[in-house]
């Protein structure tokens, strides 16, 4: 079975502070995505990356780095924390070309941002 | 984007069989029709697609109509750990590698 891993699934932050949030995957991926989901917004895309060392912006980059050093990890950096950023955070996998479109979903992350 | 329609909430009974319906009137000829579902606390979790023919796969089953205008997701036992909401996507294939859009699903409550 396909595994997609976070590094937490509940983390409490203060207002100004870095956060680092990791994803794994172990089925050799190449497109790794990170969204956030809210209550009646649905899920929204942050970023993602189709090969390593690449990376696109999704709806809304704002507030949000990434990073994709190797092929199976894919990290999304708070730069600097705020309360509009406290979500639910969920990063996805799936492999490239269009006959495999399935996307592999992680156990999400809820941040707090206090 | 073609849309699609899902009622609301649904309600079923453990070991009952559980038919979630999906309408899709205005699907073209190279969407796929996708399932995934999320149980409370959980990242979503694909179930099954298909394009034409209907599927089978250990988790369910999607039966899909002639015209392709509507679709129905069919567990066949409901469990209580299929209490999820149910979403149903139209993707086409030139949209592999770019995020999915969850509409409002189908809530599935499950009794015992």
């Amino acid at each position: 079975d396909v595994k997609v891993t976070q590094s937490s699934r509940y983390l409490v932050k203060r207002t100004g502070e870095k956060v680092f949030l990791e994803c794994v995957q172990d089925m050799d991926h190449e497109n790794m995505f990170w969204y956030r989901q809210d209550p009646g917004l649905g899920l929204r895309l942050i970023y993602f990356s189709y090969d390593v060392k690449m990376k696109e912006k999704g709806d809304i980059p704002e507030g949000y780095s990434v990073s994709r050093e190797k092929k199976e990890r894919f990290s999304l950096i708070l730069e600097s924390a705020s309360t509009n950023q406290t979500s639910m955070y969920l990063c996805a996998s799936s492999f490239a070309g269009p006959s495999t479109d399935t996307q592999y979903f992680g156990p999400g992350t809820r941040l707090t941002v206090l | 984007d073609a849309k699609t329609t899902q009622p609301n909430s649904m309600e079923s009974n453990e070991e009952e069989p559980v038919h979630l319906p999906c309408n899709h009137s205005t699907i073209s000829g190279t969407d796929y029709i996708h399932w995934y579902r999320q149980l409370p606390s959980q990242g979503p979790e694909y179930v099954i697609h298909g394009l034409t023919s209907n599927v089978n796969n250990r988790m369910a089953s999607l039966a899909i109509a002639e015209d392709r205008k509507s679709s129905t997701l069919i567990l066949h036992r409901a469990t209580l750990r299929d209490a999820a909401v149910y979403y149903c996507i139209l993707r086409d294939s030139f949209q592999a590698g770019t995020a999915l859009i969850f509409g409002k699903g189908t809530t599935l409550s499950v009794s015992s």
